[in-house]
């Protein structure tokens, strides 16, 4: 089973509208948590780092949220743009086994004009 | 461009074929990685190479053979594939393979195996 569970699986949202990407995970005990980027055709780019001691990271339009004990994190998108359409991915670096990432499976995130 | 640079882009190839993937990078990274991305699925770890010495072989079967001969070119040869080989091949490198740094993937290589 993976460690890291993405929601929803896609998502289809009107330009300047606001969404929400959830990540779940069990990855345990984890160094941080990064949201990656993914455009069509491209290799994942990261948005976002935070470490467990992280609440919130913030980076243009978007705004990652973390809760540590609830093992959570959030990505949300404000006023959405055509560019946005791409997949996001949760990607989690446990401390065991050499820091290994842990991937989910992504939110492919359509915005429609 | 990320810095990670992966070519052929796209490849078309036989079950009976042999091709080779390259990646490149002059980031001044010590660690390449492989990577294999189907869709809807997470990224699955194929290879890691650290100072040109693979340190990780995640179970891959042998139609796919690494190589590294320095630590700024990795390749993958591919030889007598299966149609469900068919994906997104990723390459990424990173400062060292232990550690916090973050990953710098290339654009990939989208195979199909027909």
């Amino acid at each position: 089973k993976n460690q890291v569970e993405q929601s929803p699986q896609s998502l289809i949202i009107l330009e300047g509208k606001n969404c929400t990407l959830q990540c779940n995970y069990t990855v345990s005990p984890f160094s941080n948590l990064r949201w990656y980027k993914q455009d069509t055709g491209r290799g994942p780019v990261s948005l976002t780092i935070m470490t467990f001691s992280e609440n919130t990271k913030s980076n243009g339009r978007y705004t990652a949220t973390l809760d540590a004990d609830t093992k959570q994190s959030s990505l949300h998108i404000t006023a959405s743009q055509l560019s946005d359409s791409a997949s996001y991915i949760c990607v989690v670096r446990g401390m065991e086994y050499g820091n290994k990432l842990v991937f989910g499976a992504g939110t492919i995130l359509r915005v429609k004009s | 461009e990320t810095g990670v640079t992966q070519t052929p882009r796209h490849l078309v190839m036989g079950m009976t074929n042999k091709k080779s993937l390259k990646c490149e990078q002059h980031l001044g990274h010590n660690a390449m990685y492989w990577y294999k991305q189907s869709a809807k699925k997470p990224l699955e770890l194929m290879f890691v190479y650290s100072l040109e010495e693979r340190v990780e072989n995640n179970s891959v079967p042998s139609r796919f053979s690494p190589e590294c001969p320095n630590s700024s070119h990795l390749f993958l040869h591919l030889h007598t594939l299966q149609p469900e080989d068919s994906a997104l091949y990723l390459c990424a490198s990173s400062q060292t393979a232990i550690g916090n740094y973050g990953y710098t993937f290339g654009s990939g290589t989208r195979l199909t195996v027909v």
